[in-house]
């Protein structure tokens, strides 16, 4: 069955590098999808992207973020510089569609990349 | 202010009962309401979408249900396993601002099925 991967699985960083946590969504998806889950916390969006340009970003998603489509499989997240309260579970997501009245919005996320920020 | 909530953080049920999870929203308008469930370090699971024109949806031992006017979302496991023991996230499909859809979710409740 296919799955979304994400790596690495566990990224330490110091405070202030930039980091780059990498997606491959399900291969016929058009729609991708970051997701951010702090420890004992709710999954929080960070933004949503298709047909090569971001469609939805939340507050959280500020300047120190960027999402690209480097080739036609991977989907990365950047973050330029690291702060400890970036430190959570970072997961990626891909979806069919991306809602809508005759859509259907089922999301598969990956198994995330937890970064810890030192 | 916008809130989803989910009725209890936690929830233990006796194998073979039929567990009972709850989810909350205000100020909302989705167009779906989806239930996902997350294991310990992993990413969710997609489990049913109900869509704002359905009341009840059903798959093998989950059933959802889903009332607009309350503003509320059931979500039953019959027969619970052990196995049925994880996080179980309500998550609503949103329409923004720009006209996309996006999940925004609940903080979960932690089901436990006591053997």
């Amino acid at each position: 069955e296919p799955e979304v991967t994400q790596t690495p699985s566990h990224q330490v960083t110091q405070m202030g590098q930039e980091v780059i946590l990498r997606c491959v969504p399900i291969s016929n998806h058009l729609y991708f999808y970051w997701y951010r889950q702090i420890l004992g916390q709710k999954v929080e969006f960070l933004v949503s992207f298709y047909n090569n340009e971001i469609s939805e970003k939340s507050e959280i998603f500020d300047d120190q973020f960027s999402v690209e489509r480097p080739d036609g499989s991977n989907f990365t997240l950047k973050i330029r510089s690291t702060k400890l309260e970036d430190s959570a579970m970072y997961f990626c997501a891909s979806s069919v569609t991306s809602g809508g009245i005759s859509s259907y919005n089922e999301q598969f996320f990956g198994p995330g990349t937890r970064l810890t920020v030192l | 202010s916008q809130k989803i909530e989910q009725n209890s953080e936690a929830l233990n049920i006796q194998e073979g009962k039929t567990a009972t999870l709850t989810c909350n929203y205000t100020n909302y308008s989705p167009a779906y309401l989806q239930w996902y469930r997350q294991d310990p370090g992993r990413g969710p699971v997609f489990l049913l979408l109900i869509r704002e024109n359905e009341k009840e949806k059903r798959k093998e031992r989950l059933k959802v249900t889903f009332d607009t006017t309350l503003k509320q979302s059931l979500f039953h496991i019959t027969a619970s396993q052990p196995a049925d023991s994880a996080t179980y996230l309500c998550a609503l499909d949103v329409v923004s601002g720009a006209g996309s859809y996006q999940l925004t979710f609940g903080k979960g409740t932690k089901l436990s099925v006591i053997p």
